[in-house]
């Protein structure tokens, strides 16, 4: 059961142009989520996050949405880059899930930037 | 961000030995440590959550006797995989996060190769 998913596992698009990555959740105790970039054989790096007390929230070219009704949320990239490339991680937590406040992840979605 | 340094970055080991990977927070003190491995082209598999000075909380299916994980300062924890098998080879990463805070940092992941 893939509490949280990325149903597209590729994406290309041209540089400078924006480009939106989208992650639905099934589980509304999620109240925190997450995106992050991986490269081959690295670990990820952490890019932005959404609380669900929030609908948007934005840090440089990136910006996250949260729709919560529509159990949905999506990363905004503008202008996008060729170093954007990569894979794109959405994770899901529980804030008040005491010890237990592991992430569950999406599968990704590998973003090619055309020069 | 927060630093969270994981070594070795490879490691290559016979059949039958035992490998300790080791991840350590630089700048922080991690109370909650996350183990995760990654197959090829497949997303973050979380294997178990530690809290400093108790034990870990392991993934259904993720053997524990295998996959030993000690947490016990706030700044390390070791994962040692136990009598590895070629099916154990895999990436592997850590994470963590400091009390309350929302954001895991990663380390840069160990590459396990048994042969």
């Amino acid at each position: 059961d893939q509490q949280v998913k990325q149903n597209s596992p590729s994406l290309s698009v041209q540089e400078g142009r924006i480009s939106i990555l989208n992650c639905d959740y099934t589980n509304s105790m999620f109240d925190y989520f997450l995106w992050y970039k991986k490269y081959p054989a690295e670990g990820p790096t952490f890019l932005i996050s959404i609380s669900s007390i929030k609908d948007k929230n934005e840090d440089g070219r990136f910006t996250v949405f949260l729709n919560k009704s529509a159990k949905h949320l999506s990363l905004h990239i503008v202008p996008s880059q060729p170093g954007d490339s990569a894979v794109y991680f959405c994770a899901a937590g529980r804030l008040n899930a005491g010890n237990n406040r592991k992430l569950i992840w999406g599968l990704g979605t590998s973003l090619a930037v055309n020069p | 961000g927060a630093v969270v340094s994981q070594h070795p970055s490879w490691v290559i080991c016979k059949s039958g030995t035992s490998v300790k990977i080791e991840c350590r927070s630089l700048d922080f003190q991690a109370t909650t440590m996350f183990w995760y491995r990654q197959f090829p082209k497949q997303s973050l598999m979380l294997m178990a959550t530690s809290n400093e000075g108790s034990k870990a909380t392991y993934e259904q299916g993720v053997e524990k006797d295998k996959f030993l994980i000690n947490h016990a300062s706030l700044t390390l924890s070791t994962l040692t995989v136990t009598s590895a098998h070629p099916e154990d080879s895999s990436f592997y990463i850590c994470s963590a996060i400091q009390g309350a805070d929302t954001e895991a940092f990663f380390g840069q992941g160990t590459r396990l190769t048994v042969v």
